[in-house]
């Protein structure tokens, strides 16, 4: 029953090493969302994606990127990951246009640590 | 521009016991206004919103909350706690109505403990 999927559920990365953290849904909702929340933090938006429109946060440093290949799935890379990069990062979905009925789907999480 | 401050981070109540946790916001706006429950190792789900009409909203599991924009609060209630009302809650503001747009300003957290 699992809406939206994200793997892993825990990662463990080096400092500087090029990670990517997945997410997908089989709600087939045309918007998806990366938020990154830190240990007692509210969960911050990073970006989403309108079908393929990338909508980056103004605050969001480049070292974060993202793809969604399709309406299914959706990446979060980190270039070069720093200890400050250590969070939980929470993918959403939505389906824009839906009305009343619209709103977001969370995922688990995957929790990323940076050594 | 938005921003939601929750009052307490921890709020350890009995089982049994009124739950009451408190958000405050500000809004340029009219505002949309969204509580949210995480429990442990999950993620996000709502519990309820409002964005314009009755101004005491019902939500799942028996919590309520009522919009006082005199007073910029939103405060999440419930008459008695259950055990498996432990969790982390969230109040999230919008200036859209559902929020869809991923334009959600979260507050940090109320972190809510259950004593039997």
């Amino acid at each position: 029953d699992a809406m939206v999927i994200q793997n892993p559920r825990y990662q463990v990365t080096q400092f500087g090493k090029p990670v990517t953290l997945s997410c997908s849904q089989t709600l087939n909702h045309n918007v998806m969302y990366w938020y990154q929340q830190k240990s007692s933090q509210a969960p911050k938006l990073l970006f989403h994606y309108y079908d393929k429109d990338f909508n980056n946060e103004a605050d969001t440093p480049d070292n974060f990127q993202s793809r969604r290949p399709n309406t299914s799935f959706c990446f979060l890379d980190i270039r070069s990951p720093g200890l400050g990069d250590a969070a939980m990062y929470l993918c959403a979905t939505s389906r824009r246009g839906a009305g009343e009925n619209e709103k977001l789907f969370f995922g688990s999480g995957t929790q990323l640590s940076v050594l | 521009a938005q921003s939601v401050t929750q009052l307490g981070s921890h709020v350890s109540v009995s089982e049994g016991a009124l739950v009451l946790l408190r958000c405050n916001y500000s809004s340029s706006v009219p505002p949309y206004l969204f509580w949210y429950v995480q429990y442990p190792n999950q993620g996000l789900q709502l519990l309820l919103k409002y964005t314009t009409g009755a101004t005491l909203v019902k939500g799942i599991n028996g919590f309520e909350a009522e919009f006082k924009k005199s007073e910029t609060s939103f405060h999440l209630t419930k008459p008695s706690a259950h055990m498996s009302d432990a969790a982390e809650y969230f109040c999230a503001v919008s200036a859209y109505p559902l929020g869809s747009q991923g334009n959600l300003i979260f507050g940090k957290g109320t972190k809510l403990s259950v004593k039997p």
